[in-house]
């Protein structure tokens, strides 16, 4: 069942602007991820946040979490046109079972565009 | 290259046909995943993999039927499928997540047309 839901689904912006995208989940998790992907080609993780934790930061990425809210904002700044791609959060909910397996739930992305 | 290779990138078959898509991961991790990603849809877990031993089938048709021989390779073997079935097909590997550490890492995926 589809766990994170991002908003918008799509964003286009200029270049040097800053972009924000928003993901709202349902239930608790042990931590929230964002993936980036460029077109038809894999995710590439960018950024993991976890449950106790509710800023963070790397280079021009600002990861919010806020728990009681169960949402997520992904702020990139700065803007380039390199950052063009679609973006996913991914909740890792637990609890584990089995031999280690956990199930990562993806929502359908926010696609940015980034006008030179 | 995030260490996860996938073969073939592309591959067109007919709804007759047996293929198999292969996965191989450099990174020592214990846990393999196949997702599939159509458009317009979330990204759908189909698969998982801890320690060779399958965990998790989220109810796929048994058209499609994984496989993995040991941790660092996962196949996914494809016989008379559908229309439907055709979309990017996505590998994926992670430490155990028992660790603690669930960032995944995925391959460039497969895109597979079923004509």
């Amino acid at each position: 069942s589809q766990q994170g839901e991002e908003d918008p689904q799509a964003l286009s912006i200029q270049e040097g602007e800053n972009a924000t995208m928003n993901c709202s989940y349902k239930t608790s998790i042990n931590n929230l991820q964002w993936y980036r992907q460029n077109s038809g080609r894999g995710l590439v993780h960018l950024i993991l946040i976890r449950s106790n934790e509710r800023e963070k930061h790397s280079g021009r990425l600002r990861v919010t979490l806020d728990t009681s809210k169960k949402s997520s904002s992904l702020l990139i700044t700065a803007s380039r046109a390199a950052d063009t791609a679609s973006y996913f959060c991914a909740t890792d909910e637990g609890p584990y079972s089995g031999a280690g397996s956990y199930q990562l739930t993806f929502g359908k992305g926010t696609k940015l565009s980034v006008i030179p | 290259e995030t260490g996860v290779t996938q073969t073939p990138r592309h591959l067109v078959m007919g709804m007759t046909n047996k293929k198999s898509l292969k996965c191989e991961q450099h990174l020592g991790h214990n846990a393999m995943y196949w997702y599939k990603q159509s458009a317009k849809k979330p990204l759908e877990l189909m698969f998982v993999y801890s320690l060779e031993e399958r965990v998790e089938n989220n109810s796929v048709p048994s058209r499609f039927s994984p496989e993995c021989p040991n941790s660092s390779h996962l196949f996914l073997h494809l016989h008379t499928l559908q229309p439907e079935d055709s979309a990017l097909y996505l590998c994926a590997s992670s430490q155990d997540p028992v660790s603690g550490i669930t960032e995944a890492f995925f391959g460039q995926g497969t895109r597979l047309t079923v004509v």
